[in-house]
């Protein structure tokens, strides 16, 4: 596609249901990157992979979240066990350099999870 | 830990106005990238401006230009000529080359632009 690509656009979940949150990047893009945005605030980093591999998870709040590319292209957040406080909007980027503050990071329109 | 600071939540001006947003940052980096990200209600968070600390010019885009002043660790983004479609939160973006290969966000600031 053009663009990144997440899906569902929305998700409503009872407490304590698992969800997938899944994230198309542009393709040939080699870093992806996840971040959670609370209600009126800037987005905060969750974790990043390069290709398929995950360099970086220190954003990731609880062993509750879990990230994944395997195969180096699409990426799936997964979130055990929701709970109130996960509800927000995660926002997933891809660029296409390995160095990616060189090169522009192209975000997707995130999914807006709701944690009921 | 870096930090990104935007003391204004919201402004409002007048369409064809200028706007200046704020914002300041706290870093023991040498070599650093800004950023400035608008992002509408469709929630898609579009670059509008990128700086590169080891440059001294400020970067312009268009109706976009930012005043970097690397000393006091501030990088403003004026919008001349304001237009109804500029009306969208802003956000104030750091990132740095060494090790994680991240953006640390500001809390933005919500623009409106009335006609």
């Amino acid at each position: 596609g053009a663009g990144v690509s997440q899906s569902p656009r929305y998700k409503v979940a009872k407490r304590g249901q698992d969800v997938a949150l899944r994230c198309d990047p542009i393709s040939g893009h080699v870093s992806l990157f996840w971040y959670q945005q609370a209600l009126g605030q800037g987005p905060e980093f969750l974790t990043y992979f390069q290709n398929e591999a995950q360099l970086d998870k220190s954003g990731l709040p609880s062993d509750r979240f879990f990230a994944e590319r395997p195969e180096g292209s699409v990426s799936t957040l997964k979130i055990q066990r929701t709970q109130q406080e996960d509800s927000a909007v995660y926002l997933c980027a891809s660029s296409l350099a390995r160095r990616s503050m060189n090169t522009e990071a192209f975000f997707g329109q995130g999914t807006r999870l709701t944690v009921v | 830990a870096q930090t990104v600071t935007q003391s204004q939540p919201e402004m409002s001006v007048q369409e064809a106005e200028t706007v200046t947003l704020s914002c300041t940052y706290d870093t023991s980096e040498s070599n650093y990238y800004l950023f400035w990200y608008k992002q509408p209600p469709s929630r898609q968070m579009i670059l509008v401006i990128r700086q590169e600390a080891y440059k001294q010019q400020n970067a312009t885009e268009n109706r976009f230009s930012v005043n970097f002043q690397k000393a006091a660790k501030s990088f403003s983004l004026k919008i001349s000529d304001s237009q109804l479609g500029d009306t969208a939160m802003y956000f104030c973006a750091f990132g740095t080359l060494n090790g994680a290969q991240k953006l640390v966000f500001g809390q933005g600031t919500r623009l409106t632009i009335n006609p």
